[in-house]
């Protein structure tokens, strides 16, 4: 069946050090891909996806790229900042519609300045 | 963009107790969506809201434990029916724009049921 499985948390990290939070999914076809994240107090927004297999989306200095032959999505920042501190999900699409999503349980970020 | 406005943003229920969840759009969207997240798990689909038809349910989840509505396409709602301490959960809203792009996410409903 469906499913995603990202690293365990809490990830407590030094201000400008680097991140990288694992997540690989089980899919049937070929689903986009997600990394959402909700900061302290706010809702869930995303922050980057890719659509096919070897795309990489970006945004805010975070990355991440579609393998499909290992059917990851890993999160990757070079150097974090306190205000990164969140929760991470990583999700994929199913039947069609990037609105039904299948997500992990979330990785909790903290930065420590 | 779509703001999305959620009510309540908590609420503590009795036993067998029903809650209705507001969600409202600011902006007309395509698609809408409520969402669960029990502690310490992900998130998990529960229905898609359609505009003037009934929702259409994921695995798991039935209509008479969790009646939708959609009467527009900015207005949902979702009741959470005789509920016990395991619908405990956040219950999130979400919708996706006109050009079907992004998903976009309420700040959900803490729901504690004693």
């Amino acid at each position: 069946g469906n499913s995603v499985t990202q690293m365990e948390g809490p990830v407590t990290l030094s201000e400008e050090a680097f991140l990288t939070i694992n997540c690989t999914y089980t899919a049937t076809g070929y689903p986009s891909l997600f990394w959402y994240v909700q900061y302290p107090g706010e809702g869930l927004q995303l922050l980057l996806k890719a659509t096919k297999a070897d795309d990489k989306g970006s945004n805010k200095g975070f990355e991440a790229t579609y393998r499909k032959e290992t059917t990851s999505f890993h999160l990757e920042k070079g150097s974090v900042q306190v205000s990164d501190s969140a929760v991470y999900f990583c999700a994929h699409s199913y039947g069609g519609s990037q609105g039904n999503l299948i997500f992990g349980k979330g990785t909790k970020l903290s930065v420590k300045p | 963009s779509a703001v999305i406005s959620q009510k309540p943003s908590r609420d503590i229920c009795q036993r067998g107790t029903s809650l209705t969840i507001q969600c409202q759009v600011d902006s007309q969207v395509t698609m809408m969506f409520w969402y669960r997240q029990q502690p310490g798990q992900s998130l998990t689909l529960i229905a898609t809201a359609n505009q003037g038809s009934e929702a259409t349910y994921e695995s798991g989840f039935v209509i008479d434990k969790f009646p939708i509505s959609r009467p527009n396409l900015t207005f949902s709602t979702l009741t959470v029916s005789n509920m016990s301490p395991e619908d405990s959960s956040i219950y999130l809203c979400s919708v996706t724009a006109l050009t079907n792009e992004k998903l976009f996410f309420g700040s959900g409903t803490q729901l504690s049921v004693l």
